[in-house]
């Protein structure tokens, strides 16, 4: 089975500051997907970012980067010039391959990140 | 039109009461999903539709019972909760594919069980 952890269940930065959130996940499939879902107060979960593991070339949006370490099962956000929009729950998650004609979307525990005036 | 929606956005009910939750999509996506999420903690997986069939139940209690009458909607009927069933459902659709294509969510129901 397929697990995600986030080691940060909170952390806070001063707006325009850099920020880096932590994700580690453990699968034997070779082939999968990694996401960064933000979740605002409004509770609408927001697709951030995602990444094609057979692409070594990490993902980037705008101030929205990632640090694919696929050797190491790890999959790093860094939210750059941060904004006070920024401040929301953030969850990595994982796509699975097909399992009984579907594919599951596991979420880690999420971090809670707050961006200060 | 890139909207999932859902209704009812709040719902209070009583242990015997019988609801439903609905979710709607006009993506032509054919992977739909329900999720339960308690306050601070990730969304937890209840089932996966595929091509309007069950692929996936989380082993959810029958209390719960999805319901996909066609490609677009997605009803979860619920009966008899209990309190500890309060939470945000969710619901979400993704098109039916291997690739790398996102799930989309919806606002979520907020229910609550009394």
């Amino acid at each position: 089975a397929q697990t995600v952890t986030q080691s940060q269940p909170e952390m806070s930065v001063q707006e325009a500051e850099t920020v880096t959130l932590s994700c580690t996940y453990d699968t034997s499939e070779n082939n999968y997907y990694l996401f960064w879902y933000k979740q605002p107060p409004s509770r609408q979960m927001i697709l951030v970012i995602r990444q094609e593991a057979y692409k070594q070339q990490n993902a980037t949006e705008n101030r929205f980067s990632v640090n694919f370490q696929k050797a190491a099962k790890s999959f790093s956000l860094k939210i750059s010039d941060s904004q006070l929009g920024d401040t929301a729950m953030y969850f990595c998650a994982f796509m699975t391959s097909l399992i009984q004609g579907a594919q599951k979307l596991v979420f880690g525990q999420g971090t809670r990140l707050t961006i200060n005036p | 039109d890139t909207e999932v929606t859902q209704t009812p956005k709040h719902l209070v009910m009583g242990m015997t009461n019988k609801k439903s939750l609905k979710c709607e999509q006009h993506m032509g996506h054919r992977a739909m999903y329900w999720y339960k999420q308690k306050a601070k903690k990730p969304p937890e997986l209840m089932f996966v539709y595929s091509y309007e069939k069950l692929s996936i139940n989380e082993s959810v209690p029958s209390r719960f019972s999805p319901e996909c009458p066609n490609s677009s909607l997605l009803n979860l009927h619920l009966h008899a909760l209990q309190p500890e069933d309060s939470a945000l459902y969710l619901c979400a659709s993704r098109p039916h594919s291997s690739g790398v294509t996102e799930a989309f969510f919806g606002q979520g129901t907020r229910l609550t069980v009394v």
